[in-house]
C-alpha cells in the first residue's frame, strides 16, 4: 500500500536558518504529493503541491520538488521566521479510483528568535 | 464561505456513551472525509464519502459510523465510546471525488476525551 515517511521532529532552528524536512514515499503509479501545515490549535491547510515528476511546488518561500527517481518530496525554505513554527505534514494522493490521501506522521518545527 | 465547520470543539465522554461529531461544508464539494490525529501517528482516515448516499471505510473504521444524506453534511457517530477513541478528529472536504492534485480543506477539529 501507499505510505509516507517523514523525518522525526521536533526540529528547532534559529530565525533566518535554512530549513529542510525530508519526505519519502512508497506508492504505485504516479501519486500527487503535498505538504500541509498545521498551526497551533488549527486544522491543516495546504502549503504546496506537485502532481508530476520534476514539478516544483512553492508557496510563502517554501519549495519542494517531486523526485520520482528517489521517491522524495523534501520541503525547503531558505530563511525561516518565528511565524513558521508549526507542524508540517507530507502527504500523497493516489490518482486512480476515488481519491485517498495518505499522510506522514508530521514534523514539528520550532523557530526561535 | 464558512468553509468546513465542525462541532463541538471539545467533548468529554464516559466509556460506553455515544455521540455524533458534526461536519458541514458550504463549498459544494463532492468528497468528504474524517481523520483522527494521534501523537506520532499522523492523520489516519476513518471514513470517507464521494457524494450524497455514498460512503466507504478508511484505514481505521471500527467503532465509527457515517452517513451522508446531503452534499453539505457528513456526521461521524461514535457508537459506544472507548478510551482508545480519545483523539483529535478532523473533517476534510475536496471538490472532486477523483482527480489529480485535489486540495483537502480541513475543519478546525474536535478534541475528544473518553474517560
Amino acid at each position: 500500500g501507499n505510505s509516507v515517511t517523514q523525518m522525526e521532529g521536533p526540529v528547532t532552528l534559529s530565525e533566518e536558518a535554512f530549513l529542510t524536512i525530508n519526505c519519502t514515499y512508497t506508492a504505485t503509479g504516479y501519486p500527487s504529493l503535498f505538504w500541509y501545515v498545521q498551526y497551533p490549535g488549527e486544522g491543516l491547510q495546504l502549503l504546496l503541491k506537485a502532481t508530476k515528476a520534476d514539478d516544483k511546488g512553492s508557496n510563502k518561500g517554501f519549495e519542494a520538488t517531486y523526485r520520482k527517481e528517489t521517491t522524495s518530496f523534501h520541503l525547503e525554505k531558505g530563511s525561516v521566521q518565528v511565524s513558521d513554527s508549526a507542524v508540517y505534514f507530507c502527504a500523497l494522493s493516489r490518482t486512480q479510483g476515488y481519491q485517498k490521501v495518505t499522510f506522514g506522521t508530521g514534523t514539528k518545527l520550532q523557530v526561535i528568535p | 464561505n464558512a468553509g468546513v465547520t465542525q462541532t463541538p470543539k471539545f467533548q468529554v465522554l464516559k466509556t460506553g456513551q455515544s455521540m455524533t461529531l458534526q461536519c458541514a461544508q458550504d463549498m459544494n464539494h463532492e468528497y468528504m472525509s474524517w481523520y483522527r490525529q494521534d501523537p506520532g501517528m499522523g492523520l489516519r482516515l476513518i471514513h470517507y464519502s464521494v457524494g450524497a448516499g455514498i460512503t466507504d471505510q478508511g484505514e481505521v473504521p471500527n467503532g465509527y459510523n457515517v452517513s451522508r444524506s446531503t452534499t453539505e453534511d457528513f456526521p461521524l457517530r461514535l457508537l459506544s465510546a472507548a478510551p482508545s477513541q480519545t483523539s483529535v478528529y478532523f473533517c476534510a472536504s475536496s471538490y472532486s471525488r477523483t482527480g489529480v492534485g485535489e486540495t483537502q480543506y480541513f475543519g478546525p477539529g474536535t478534541r475528544l476525551l473518553v474517560l
